[in-house]
């Protein structure tokens, strides 16, 4: 296992609410990267936190916003929910003071249905 | 062009088999390269890191080549248990900072 923790599992909102996703990053950990991935693709990069700041985004609208607190876990937000915001939502853990390794490490994942 | 592309498959192999992977990526500046594994409506998981000179890891072999921008992941023995979608990621900066670019995975099946 890699110690990523994820909540909740799976999630049910209408179309136009608002939904939150928490992440747990592995102990020893200070980045976080959220993903999407949609069935049938591969994971497609939303934004990472590094020290609580946010520190590169994919192409993804601003209504997906994020934080990270300082014992470095995460939230995912995501205003006025779509039908195509229906997903699994990944976060990745990671360190960027290790020298020059960027292996990221995986939670099991929030998903996401729209309805 | 897509960024990372590898054959979807599905590539149907007995048991005992040797199957070899190779994916392309877009970016000459890439800079880090993984394969991951990932198990139906399961996470990604890392298989390994991908280096210039090549590695294993037991019945596992990576290799990159910078000049033709592909990686490849080779399976010797290959067992029931290695059926699973695998991914070809590439990280297309130093630092992290604009995340892991993902293919859409190549489908692989063990068959008895």
């Amino acid at each position: 296992e890699t110690g990523v923790t994820q909540s909740p599992t799976h999630l049910i909102k209408t179309r136009g609410q608002q939904v939150t996703l928490r992440c747990s990053s592995q102990s020893g950990h200070n980045t976080v990267s959220w993903y999407q991935q949609a069935l049938g693709q591969g994971p497609q990069f939303i934004f990472q936190y590094y020290r609580e700041e946010e520190n590169g985004r994919g192409n993804f609208p601003p209504r997906f916003s994020g934080l990270q607190f300082p014992n470095y876990s995460s939230e995912l937000n995501v205003n006025a929910l779509e039908l195509d915001d229906s997903a699994l939502y990944l976060c990745a853990s990671s360190s960027l003071d290790r020298g020059l390794s960027y292996e990221q490490y995986f939670g099991p994942g929030t998903r996401l249905t729209v309805t | 062009r897509k960024e990372v592309e590898q054959d979807p498959g599905p590539f149907n192999v007995p048991e005992g088999a040797t199957v070899a992977f190779n994916c392309t990526y877009s970016n000459s500046a890439s800079q880090s390269f993984f394969w991951y594994r990932q198990d139906c409506r399961k996470e990604p998981k890392l298989l390994m890191s991908v280096y210039s000179s090549g590695n294993e890891d037991g019945r596992f072999t990576a290799q990159l080549n910078r000049a033709s921008q592909y990686i490849s992941l080779l399976i010797r023995d290959s067992k029931l248990s290695d059926s699973a979608t695998y991914l070809c990621v590439v990280n297309m900066a130093g630092g992290g900072a604009d995340g892991l670019t993902f293919g859409k995975g190549t489908h692989l099946i063990i068959q008895p």
